[in-house]
Formats: structure tokens, C-alpha cells, sequence
């Protein structure tokens, strides 16, 4: 039963328009979301995080939402960039209660592929 | 600068064999983890320590093994490869507790013929 879930599997986004890569999640123990970008043969890069005492956080072009109620969260990434095009997955983690992948192991999404055109 | 390496990143091996992934970390994280990822699964927790001679298992630990001798290594084993282990296995590593970011190494690609 997947507890993460990143229902598209690709997103196509132009160039110098905002991407927005969404996720829910049916745990309700999770307490912290992360969201990883990974590019062909290379491990996944940490993007950005957000603890579930928070609504909105902010780093640069990157920002991650969360509706608790909802048990949604979602990235946006404005303008995006050529760069941008990789996979990008969505994490929970639930700390010491959480007994699906382990206190501090994250459970991930299936991730969602993001294509930025020229 | 410190990092996260995995060797090695390609491997071909036999069904029976036994095979280990070697993962070391220059971060001096506590916590350390494998992973594996899966079309149509994105990442899944194999195993993971806290800490010197601590292991625990994850959501897919079956056929799997690990141990703790030290603060930097944490080497993976498979006891006894099978077709279904073909992967690509992911080790990361965090700080203890609080934030929960964890940071991934290159990742190895195993084939079990």
C-alpha cells in the first residue's frame, strides 16, 4: 500500500513558467516532508524540506506547500530552468512512531519526471 | 570536502553468489542507510544504523544484510543473489535525530544473471 504517492509521472513545463509537482500522503504519523531531485546515474540531491508545524517554506526558486488536512504538499519551482529537467521525488519521514520503512527511514514517492522546454 | 562514495557502481553477478556493496561517508553521520530503487517503486529502505553495531531492518530486508564496525562504513550483503535483487542500491547518511535530510551516494547498479 503505497503511502506516498506522486500521481504524474511526468510533467512537461516551458521554460521561464512555474512547475508544479504535487504529492499526498495517507500516513498521518509523518511529520516531515523532504523533496529530492535526481538527474540519469546519479544519486538524488536533498532540495528542500518541511517540518509538519509549518504551512510554507522557501529556499530561492523553491518553494514546498503543505496542506495537513488535505495530507498534500506540493513543490513549486519558479522560473524554472533548462536544469530543472530531472526526476523529482517526494519524502516522508515520521520519526519514532512510524514503523513502515523504520523511525528515520524516508518513504518515498514514485517520483515525477519534469521536462522543461525551450 | 566531504562526501558519500559507493563502489562498486557496476556489478554483474550469479544467482547463489554472495555479493556486498561497499558504502563509506566522510559526512561523520551516525545515521546511515540503504536503499534500492525499482521501476515503478522510486526508493524502498533496505536496512540502517544509528551507530556503531547497530543495525536495523527496513521495509525490504529480506535476502539482505549489514553491519556496523565503524563510524564511516556500512557495507551490504547479499547472501545469496537472486534475479529479483537486480537493482539499483542507493546508500545515504544523515545527522543523528532532527533535520531528517539524508544524503545519497552515487548509487550501484547490480545485475544477477
Amino acid at each position: 500500500d503505497q503511502q506516498v504517492k506522486q500521481n504524474s509521472p511526468s510533467l512537461s513545463v516551458q521554460e521561464g513558467r512555474i512547475s508544479i509537482l504535487n504529492c499526498d500522503y495517507t500516513n498521518s504519523m509523518f511529520d516531515y516532508f523532504l523533496w529530492y531531485k535526481k538527474y540519469p546515474a546519479e544519486g538524488p540531491t536533498f532540495l528542500i524540506s518541511i517540518s509538519s508545524i509549518k504551512d510554507k517554506n522557501e529556499d530561492g526558486r523553491f518553494t514546498v506547500f503543505l496542506n495537513k488536512s488535505a495530507k498534500h504538499l506540493s513543490l513549486h519551482i519558479v522560473p524554472s530552468q533548462p536544469g530543472d529537467s530531472a526526476v523529482y521525488f517526494c519524502a516522508a519521514s515520521g520519526g519514532l512512531m512510524y514503523s513502515g520503512g523504520g523511525a528515520d527511514g524516508l518513504t518515498f514517492g514514485k517520483g515525477t519526471h519534469l521536462i522543461i522546454q525551450p | 570536502d566531504a562526501e558519500i562514495t559507493q563502489s562498486p557502481r557496476h556489478k554483474i553477478t550469479e544467482t547463489g553468489r554472495q555479493v556486498t556493496l561497499a558504502c563509506h561517508q566522510t559526512w561523520n553521520h551516525n545515521n546511515m542507510f540503504w536503499y534500492r530503487q525499482d521501476l515503478g517503486h522510486g526508493l524502498r529502505l533496505i536496512h540502517y544504523s544509528y551507530g556503531v553495531q547497530d543495525t536495523n531492518k527496513g521495509e525490504v530486508s529480506d535476502g539482505y544484510s549489514v553491519s556496523r564496525s565503524n563510524t564511516e562504513d556500512l557495507p551490504l550483503t547479499l547472501e545469496s543473489a537472486a534475479s529479483s535483487q537486480t537493482s539499483v542500491y542507493f546508500c545515504a547518511s544523515s545527522e543523528a535525530g532532527a533535520p531528517y535530510e539524508q544524503y545519497f551516494g552515487p548509487g550501484t547498479r547490480l545485475t544477477v544473471t
